[in-house]
Formats: structure tokens, sequence, C-alpha cells
């Protein structure tokens, strides 16, 4: 069954310091690729997705993701992080042309 | 950009009452809606598929009795809570799929309701 799996349910950094957040699926294709925020009691915005092609993806509010079909990965990153980048990141996989599947989730804390 | 909406956005009711919540795409056509349910600190979990004209796909453990979802249109999906309980209570994000191109979805702002 495809599922998605995101090891780090909370993690804080300094504002300024580089972020990377882990993605990992099973799926036995490649599938399309999400990596979603959502703020307290909103609903997801994309920040980016990869569907084919150049394995490193360019998302907004200056995030990126790299899918790494060897390690069946699709990590975020960001290189300096913003006080306002505090929130809730799900990574999802969609098999083909159907529903979501979401990951735990992992929160996000911005130290000043 | 493809904008869904989502009327209330927070709502209270007594228990035993039935509530229902409205999923609109704003500026494109939806062949399908998705709700999802999410609870404090957990992520989005599938209730069901809404296409337009048909009925509902609902996934496993979902009572379809009681989370009654009609797509009557391209544009509007609605859920309908039937004799709420307090266990009820949670975040209900729908999304919409364009059915154009790569069939991308986009998510209303969700709704918050609590059942007293």
């Amino acid at each position: 069954a495809q599922s998605v799996t995101q090891p780090d349910i909370h993690i804080t950094v300094s504002e300024g310091a580089s972020l990377e957040l882990r993605c990992n699926y099973s799926y036995g294709a490649t599938p399309y690729l999400f990596w979603y925020v959502q703020s307290p009691g909103q609903g997801l915005q994309l920040l980016l997705k990869y569907f084919s092609g150049d394995t490193l993806v360019q998302g907004i509010k200056g995030f990126e993701a790299e899918f790494k079909r060897s390690q069946s990965s699709f990590n975020l990153r960001k290189p300096s992080v913003h006080w306002s980048d505090a929130a809730e990141y799900f990574c999802a996989v969609r098999p083909g042309y159907n529903k979501l599947i979401f990951g735990a989730g992992t929160r996000l804390a911005v130290h000043p | 950009g493809a904008v869904v909406s989502q009327h209330p956005s927070w709502v209270i009711c007594k228990s035993g009452t039935s509530v229902k919540i409205e999923c609109r795409s704003l500026d494109f056509q939806a062949t399908t809606m998705f709700w999802y349910r999410q609870f404090p600190k957990q992520s989005l979990m599938l209730m069901a598929t809404s296409n337009e004209g048909s009925k509902a796909t609902y996934e496993q453990g979902v009572e379809k009795d009681k989370f009654l979802i009609n797509h009557a249109s391209l544009t509007l999906s609605t859920l309908t809570v039937t004799s709420a309980h307090p266990e009820d209570s949670s975040f209900y994000i729908c999304s919409a799929r364009d059915g154009r191109g790569s069939g991308e979805q986009y998510f209303g702002p969700g709704t918050r309701l609590t059942v007293t």
C-alpha cells in the first residue's frame, strides 16, 4: 500500500539557519509528490510539487525539494529560515490521477 | 490562481443537530472534490471523494449515513454532518481538483466544527 513517512514530528531551528524536512514514500512507481504548508487554523497551501523531469524542484517562499528515487525520498529544504515559516508541513503523494496520501506532518518552530 | 472557499469557517452546534458545510471552487470547474478531516495536531484523513453528478466514494470506516455528501454542480460540494455528537468536533477541509491539465488539488481554508 502507498504510504508517506515524515520521521520528524517536531523541529526547532533558529531564524536564519538552514532547514531540511524529511519525507519518504512507499510506492511501486514514481508518484506525484507534493509539499504543503499549513498555518494554525488554516487550510493547506502548496509549496511545490514534482511530477517528472528535473529532480530538484523550486517552490514558493524560497523552498526547494529534491526527489531521490534510490532513497524514495522527497526532502524539503530552505537555506535560511524566517520566523514566518513556523507552521506545519505536510508531504503528500498522489499515486497516478487519484487521491492524495499525506504524511503525519512536521511542526516547525523558529527561534528568534 | 485557483481558489476554493468553504462556508462557514467555524460553527458551533448542539449535540443531535445537523450541520452543513459548503465547498466551492471559485474560478474553475471541479469534477472531483475531496473531503478531509483533521484532528488537532494530526494529519489530514480523507473521508470521501465526491464526483459531480454521482454518489460519493467513502473511505473505509467513514459512515456515509452520518456524513452526507452532495456534489450537485461543478463548483459546489456540501458535507452534512447529521445528528452531530461531540466526537464529530474536528477541522474539516475540502479540496477541489481542477479537471484540466495535471488535475492539481486546491484546498479550502477549512471549517472548524464544535459540537456541544
